[in-house]
Parts: C-alpha cells; structure tokens; sequence
C-alpha cells in the first residue's frame, strides 16, 4: 500500500540554522499538507499546496516558514531561521485531488521530530 | 471558527471489553469528521470518516463511529477491546465548504489491560 514518507526522521539543529524537511507524497496525489505536533500537544495546521502553490496556510505558517515542490515527487518544508519553539514533530499529508473536494481522506507521513537547541 | 474536543485524556478498557473515545465538534455548516490513530514512533493512520449518509460509519480495525449532529459528537467505538488497539486517537474535523485543512483534538491515549 503507497505511503507517505519523511526524511529525517530526527532532525537536531541549532537555534538561527536552516532546516529542510523532506517528503515524497502519495504518487499520484495532488494536495499536500503540513502539520506539526508539539510535544503533548493538539495536531496543528500549517500549510496546504495544491497545483505549485500554497492554497492556505495558518497563523503559524509565517515568513520564517516556506513550501516547494521542487521536483515530481518531493515535497519540502524550509524554517529559515529555526527557534527554540519550532520544536515539534513535523507531519507531511497529502490527499487525492480537488474533484473529491473535501471528502479526501489526507493520509499522513510517519512525521520528523525536529529538536531546536 | 471549526474546534473538535476529546474530553478524556486516557481511556483504560479490559481487553474484550467495548471500547468508546469521544468526540465533540463545532464547525459552522455540516462536517467532515475523521477519526486517526497514532502508534509510538509511527504517523497518523487513518482510521475512518464520515461525509453523509449513514451515521455510522465502519472503519479499519473494527472500528466504527457514529455521527450525532444534534448532540454534535463523533464517538469511536469497537466492541471488543484488543491489547494491540492501545494507542493514542484523535479526531478531526473539517467543514463542507472553506479550506481543505483538518483541525484536531487533543488526542485521547487508549490503554486495553490485558
């Protein structure tokens, strides 16, 4: 059964570093998601992206934070400048198309724990 | 604005027992509503949904949920407990119209003793 896939599984930076967070969505699926999950706490949405751009995107998801697609099958989640508080497991989703519209069911990635120190 | 709360932090069942975690939403219009399970070190694995229809939906696992619109809730239920559906469990909801993204609870840990 196709599954999402995340790179690294651990990620330890420094506070001020770059990290890139990798997937590789469901091939053949169209939407593609981010989420984070802070430890002990609620699932929460980041971005979405469909057709090579962001279709929505939270109050968390600020200028610090960036998506691309930068091939077929990759999907990556930049923090520029990383902060003690992006700590977090980050999740990747994606679901099948638009045509379904909300019905799709967004199937997730087995997450990255990002540590900030 | 769309919220799900899971009132129980921890649900401990005997193993052949039923099982209920439960789940209430708010969203403006009608829900989608999604049920996901966590193992340790493992992502989200779907479990079921619900879009229209039925009010009880069936899922993997034996797992099956039933949708309450006049009482707002989406508990997951199983009727016999097993060892192995100890886990952590959230649900979410998302609504009909608007933005594709889900809104979680807090997540509810099953623990099934043996």
């Amino acid at each position: 059964e196709p599954e999402v896939t995340q790179t690294p599984s651990h990620q330890v930076t420094q506070m001020g570093q770059e990290v890139i967070l990798r997937c590789v969505p469901i091939s053949n699926h169209l939407y593609f998601y981010w989420y984070r999950q802070i430890l002990g706490q609620k699932v929460e949405f980041l971005v979405s992206f469909y057709n090579n751009e962001i279709s929505e995107k939270s109050e968390i998801f600020d200028d610090q934070f960036s998506v691309e697609r930068p091939d077929g099958s990759n999907f990556t989640l930049k923090i520029r400048s990383t902060k003690l508080e992006d700590s977090a497991m980050y999740f990747c989703a994606s679901s099948p198309g638009a045509r379904t519209g909300g019905t799709d069911t967004q199937y997730f990635g087995p997450g990255t724990r990002l540590t900030v120190l | 604005a769309q919220s799900v709360a899971q009132p129980e932090d921890q649900v401990n069942v005997a193993e052949g027992n039923p099982l209920t975690v439960k789940c209430t939403y708010s969203v403006s219009g009608n829900p989608y509503l999604f049920w996901y399970v966590q193992y340790p070190n493992r992502g989200l694995q779907f479990l079921l949904k619900y879009i229209t229809g039925d009010n009880l939906v069936k899922g993997s696992y034996g797992f099956e949920a039933e949708f309450n619109k006049s009482q707002t809730s989406f508990h997951l239920k199983k009727p016999s407990a097993l060892v192995s559906d100890s886990a952590l469990y959230f649900c979410a909801v998302r609504a009909k119209t608007g933005a594709n993204n889900l809104f979680f609870g807090t997540g509810t840990r099953l623990t099934v003793i043996p």
